[in-house]
């Protein structure tokens, strides 16, 4: 049981460039989550989804996009690469509050992004 | 605004001594308050949630509204302690977001 996956682990990027970032969970959970982690910030929300085809913004949407095609895989993306979107990225799933109370979320490995 | 604050960035302590991570959170409602912990070149974990009332790897936590507080204890501290500690807040059944705090590296001294 993999739980969550995310892929890369490790990218750089030249300021302007685009790309994916991908996470997929094989535990059925309805919610998935991406978060950045900023040193002395913690993790800070970026985008969720509630199910398949819905996201939403969290507290740093800004720069990044998402998409929730498959309920066992969230994207997120970079549409131009900017030095300040450096950090490392983790995706997390949970179960819907609704089905099971407080679920906790699980969390990847995380992706580790560079941007020159 | 909800927010979580952890005042310690890092926190050293003796192998063998007690252990308190401090956790104060800004909620008005009924929060569900979580401990997460990430060891070196690992995931982040859930460690415990107060509404458990658990105990796990010897760590405690009581959620205190009084004080706002969700402390994380440990009688005596083990080397493989050592790691980041996360305490999380999310607003109540129905809500989708996690409100993290900064973190608390702990450092066990052996």
């Amino acid at each position: 049981n993999a739980g969550v996956t995310q892929t890369p682990k490790f990218r750089v990027l030249k300021t302007g460039q685009s790309m994916t970032l991908l996470c997929a969970q094989d535990m059925n959970h309805e919610y998935m989550y991406w978060y950045r982690q900023d040193p002395g910030m913690g993790l800070r929300l970026i985008h969720y989804s509630v199910g398949e085809g819905t996201t939403a913004k969290g507290e740093v949407p800004d720069g990044y996009n998402v998409s929730r095609l498959k309920k066992q895989n969230f994207l997120l993306g970079l549409e131009s690469a900017a030095p300040s979107q450096t950090s490392v990225y983790f995706c997390a799933s949970s179960y819907s509050t609704s089905q099971s109370g407080n679920q906790p979320q699980h969390f990847g490995d995380g992706t580790r992004l560079s941007i020159l | 605004a909800q927010r979580v604050t952890q005042p310690e960035k890092l926190l050293s302590v003796f192998k063998g001594a007690p252990v308190e991570l401090k956790c104060n959170y800004s909620y008005s409602g009924s929060p569900e308050l979580f401990w997460y912990v990430q060891y070196s070149r690992q995931r982040l974990q859930l460690l415990l949630r107060h509404i458990s009332r658990e105990s796990i790897k010897g760590f405690t936590a009581d959620l205190n509204k009084g004080e706002t507080s969700f402390h994380l204890k440990k009688p005596f501290a083990q080397e493989e302690d050592s790691a980041m500690y996360y305490c999380a807040l999310r607003s109540g059944a129905g809500s989708y977001q996690l409100t993290f705090g900064k973190g608390t590296k702990l450092s066990v001294i052996p």
